[in-house]
């Protein structure tokens, strides 16, 4: 069974701060890695997407992938209360594109 | 990123009656579509993969003959609950997938809410 988990929070830090989010998954035949981002209400948002090991950075936002440790992260600088939301974390195992979501961590950002 | 439309957004149907829903890649060809529902509070659940020219293929627990699924084109799926029943109301969403390099991306639908009275 192949599965992806996440703390299902909520995770709560003021504005300002640094936003952690982690993820973890059990097929070590993973592809790519995968951040939604999901209002209430609405449907998911690709917000970022790491393939090699390593920091990937775009704007406010650092993805972290450690294939060894079958882990990847979502760093949010900064963080605003708009960026108040559950977060999903999918990886993808096979080339037609399907993913594996995990349940999604929801983050709330006090200001 | 890739744009994904989904029509309608909305629907309220009396109960019995099927709806159909669109979900439509506009700036990019999808062989592969998924459709998903997702209940308040609660977590995406895959329905079904939607391939180009071939039958969809349906998760456990999902009914084919309820939930007929039509992968015409390479921009199109479509989505239709027939004999719709109140418990049938979620929100059902579909997504698309991208190939880009050796991998691909999986874009969302706005989502499509819908109500059976």
């Amino acid at each position: 069974q192949k599965e992806v988990e996440q703390n299902s929070g909520p995770l709560s830090v003021p504005e300002g701060a640094i936003a952690s989010l982690n993820c973890t998954y059990s097929d070590r035949g993973s592809q790519s890695f995968f951040w939604y981002r999901q209002y209430s209400g609405k449907s998911p948002e690709l917000i970022m997407f790491i393939y090699s090991n390593g920091d990937k950075e775009d704007g406010r936002f650092t993805a972290q992938l450690n294939k060894a440790s079958q882990y990847v992260s979502l760093l949010i600088r900064d963080s605003q209360p708009s960026d108040s939301a559950t977060y999903l974390c999918a990886v993808n195992v096979r080339s037609q594109g399907n993913l594996i979501f995990g349940k999604g961590t929801k983050l709330s950002v006090k200001p | 990123g890739a744009v994904v439309s989904q029509h309608p957004s909305r629907v309220i149907c009396k109960s019995g009656t099927s709806v159909k829903i669109e979900c439509r890649s506009l700036d990019f060809q999808a062989t592969t579509m998924f459709w998903y529902r997702q209940f308040p509070k609660k977590s995406l659940m895959l329905m079904a993969t939607s391939n180009e020219g071939s039958k969809a293929t349906y998760e456990q627990g999902v009914e084919k003959d309820k939930f007929l699924i039509n992968h015409a084109s390479l921009t199109l799926s479509t989505l239709t609950v027939t004999s719709a029943h109140p418990e049938d109301s979620s929100f059902y969403i579909c997504s698309a997938s991208r190939r880009t390099g050796s991998s691909y991306e999986q874009y969302f639908g706005p989502g499509t809410r819908l109500t059976v009275t």
